[in-house]
């Protein structure tokens, strides 16, 4: 039971450059989440996804797409780089029921030049 | 839409120091608290969380908080800290089908 996976974990980009991180889980669960974590301002949501075919936008969507095309995948896609881009990246997956309860990826660092 | 904050960025604190961290969450009604905790270079863990009932809450590794309603609170607390737990500390509370994180807060203990 992986719980949660991310690919890559490292990554350097440079400006106008596109590319996808890839987020797995196998725990079956309903709903995933993309955040991004920068120094001094937690957490904050990019996307998310109540069920398969579904997304959301969260507080900071612009720049980033994302698609959820089976249960168990969902991509984070960058069109075009910018370096206010540049950020750690999680993922994470939860169950309706518990939707505070979110198990968390391990992460992938990205630089954006 | 709910939001929280957290007071303290940056904590120092000796080895055996009590530990409370702040949180306020905005707005009354049914609410879920939570706190994540991510270690140096590791992924956010859930330390605990509150859904309804007993206002203290118990979680991993000594750690507990109390949701006082009145106050909009939900503080993290620690009798007597130890090097292992330096580590970032975040509140979170529930929006619906998402969490609204704080800023977080940088606890570092020293021996």
């Amino acid at each position: 039971n992986a719980g949660v996976t991310q690919t890559p974990k490292f990554r350097v980009l440079k400006t106008g450059q596109s590319m996808t991180l890839l987020c797995a889980q196998d725990m079956n669960h309903e709903y995933m989440y993309w955040y991004r974590q920068d120094p001094g301002m937690g957490l904050r949501l990019i996307h998310y996804s109540v069920g398969e075919g579904t997304t959301a936008k969260g507080e900071v969507p612009d720049g980033y797409n994302v698609s959820r095309l089976k249960k168990q995948n969902f991509l984070l896609g960058l069109e075009s780089a910018a370096p206010s881009q540049t950020s750690v990246y999680f993922c994470a997956s939860s169950t309706p029921g518990l939707a505070g309860t979110q198990y968390f990826g391990p992460g992938t660092r990205l630089t954006v030049l | 839409a709910q939001s929280v904050s957290q007071h303290n960025h940056h904590v120092i604190l000796s080895e055996a120091a009590s530990l409370e961290l702040g949180c306020n969450y905005s707005y009354g009604g049914t609410v879920n608290l939570f706190w994540y905790v991510q270690y140096p270079g590791q992924h956010l863990q859930l330390l605990l969380k509150y859904f309804s009932g007993d206002p203290l809450v118990k979680g991993i590794k000594g750690f507990e908080a109390e949701f006082i309603k009145s106050k909009f609170s939900f503080n993290l607390r620690k009798p007597s800290v130890q090097w292992s737990d330096t580590a970032e500390y975040f509140c979170a509370v529930r929006d619906t089908d998402k969490l609204i994180f704080g800023t977080g807060t940088r606890l570092q203990v020293f021996p």
